[in-house]
């Protein structure tokens, strides 16, 4: 099975400073990867995935950007925050299996992100 | 427009009273739906795959069913353990996944 790790877990950051944030995936290769944003008491906002190194689709246009350097390194990088930026977020991966089946995404823990 | 809604927004059980979590869905072909339970402060924790209309899933106390245009996660004689916030997603025809709000389950010994 698969293991996400993610850091930081909680980061605390004002207004207009750059922020990058790392997630790494262990027990697959070849994943799919996502990014992710949960507001309090909200659903999983879609922000970026990428389906190869290098690849990188993004799902809302805002001041965020993500790379994905290597097979199983992705990461969500900001050059100014913005308050609206705070939130919870999750890194996700779908391991490559069967072709042409819906294959389910696997979650690491999260970092809060707090914008002063 | 592709929507995934789930119901109740928030449930408050008594422990060992059964009942059920609603995901409500539109959205432009079906490929999977997917049920996930999330603990406060921590990444969502995968539970079942669901493919067509018809099929059922069942882990400990949970049980996952599937129609045209709901699936339903019920939850037989709860326990404090399984409080937590439960998610559904759909991944649709042209392979975007679509989150639910979430239920909010509380169950109370």
């Amino acid at each position: 099975s698969q293991t996400i790790h993610q850091w930081p877990a909680t980061l605390v950051q004002p207004v207009g400073s750059p922020l990058s944030l790392e997630c790494t995936v262990e027990g697959t290769s070849n994943p799919n990867l996502y990014w992710y944003r949960q507001a309090a008491g909200r659903g999983l906002q879609l922000l970026f995935y990428s389906v190869g190194i290098g690849q990188i689709s993004s799902e809302v246009p805002q001041n965020l950007s993500a790379s994905r350097p290597q097979d199983r390194q992705f990461i969500l990088s900001s050059k100014k925050l913005l308050l609206s930026d705070s939130g919870f977020y999750l890194c996700a991966s779908t391991p490559r299996r069967l072709a042409g089946v819906p294959n389910e995404q696997f979650f690491g823990p999260g970092t809060r992100l707090t914008v002063l | 427009e592709d929507q995934v809604t789930q119901s109740p927004e928030a449930l408050r059980l008594q422990e060992g009273e059964s009942s059920s979590l609603n995901c409500s869905y539109t959205v432009s072909g079906l490929r999977g739906l997917f049920w996930y339970r999330q603990d406060p402060g921590k990444g969502p924790e995968f539970l079942f795959t669901l493919y067509s209309a018809g099929e059922e899933k069942e882990k400990e106390r949970l049980k996952a069913t599937l129609t045209k245009k709901e699936s339903f996660l019920h939850i037989t004689a709860p326990k404090p353990e399984d409080s937590a916030t439960y998610l559904c997603a759909v991944k649709t025809s042209y392979d975007k996944v679509i989150f639910g709000p979430g239920t909010s389950l509380s169950v109370i010994p």
